[in-house]
């Protein structure tokens, strides 16, 4: 089985850096991602990763540390349009295993 | 850029009735799979398939639903007598070999 948590809700300032936590049990791991969610939309793919350390991509970057079982995901420069669902999901066998989600508001 | 498409974008159906959602893959991609979400909840995983059989379902994906590839390109779910809990977004998702799922814009499913 897996269990993925996630704060439920963050709210940060336009220009600010935020992270969001991600902790993960699973009895099966290849990969960590990170999916951003418009409401009504689907996920789109933000980061991946499968080692331990920091993977940088643009504005974004995502930490992994499979020991702890634990990752987060790294905005900076926030803007408006950042104001979405951040989904931490683990790859598990051949299947993508997703959190509930971290809905973030980015206030001016 | 290739792409999953997804038809319909919104469907609604009377409950008890049969509903079919369809699903176009990435030509080249091996693996394919359904993720359903309820409004307000998870992403939640459904099926997936592979080399023309279902390799893995979870336990939402009762006797209910089913899956088909019948042709070379379409992927498609069947509900065969949906229920008003139904009620979600339906997601299709494509990958290659390697560890990269493509989601499709997915399907609103409304049941009345």
């Amino acid at each position: 089985g897996q269990n993925i948590d996630q704060p439920t809700e963050m709210t940060a300032t336009e220009g600010a850096i935020v992270q969001i936590n991600c902790t993960y049990q699973t009895s099966g791991f290849n990969g960590l991602f990170w999916y951003q969610q418009h409401a009504g939309e689907a996920p789109t793919f933000l980061s991946y990763n499968v080692l331990d350390g920091l993977e940088e991509k643009g504005r974004f970057s995502s930490f992994l540390s499979r020991s702890k079982g634990y990752s987060y995901l790294l905005l900076k420069e926030l803007q408006m349009k950042d104001s979405a669902s951040y989904l931490c999901a683990v790859s598990e066998g051949n299947k993508l295993v997703f959190g509930a989600g971290t809905i973030l508001r980015v206030k001016s | 850029e290739p792409e999953v498409t997804q038809t319909p974008s919104h469907q609604v159906t009377q409950m008890g009735q049969e509903v079919i959602l369809r699903c176009v893959p990435i030509s080249n991609h091996l693996y394919f799979y359904w993720y359903r979400q309820i409004l307000g909840q998870k992403v939640e995983f459904l099926v997936s398939f592979y080399n023309n059989e279902i390799s893995e379902k979870s336990e939402i994906f009762d006797d209910q639903f089913s899956v088909e590839r019948p042709d070379g390109s379409n992927f498609t779910l069947k509900i065969r007598s949906t229920k008003l809990e139904d009620s979600a977004m339906y997601f299709c998702a494509s990958r290659p070999t390697v560890f990269e799922w493509f989601f499709g814009p997915g399907t609103r499913l409304t049941v009345l």
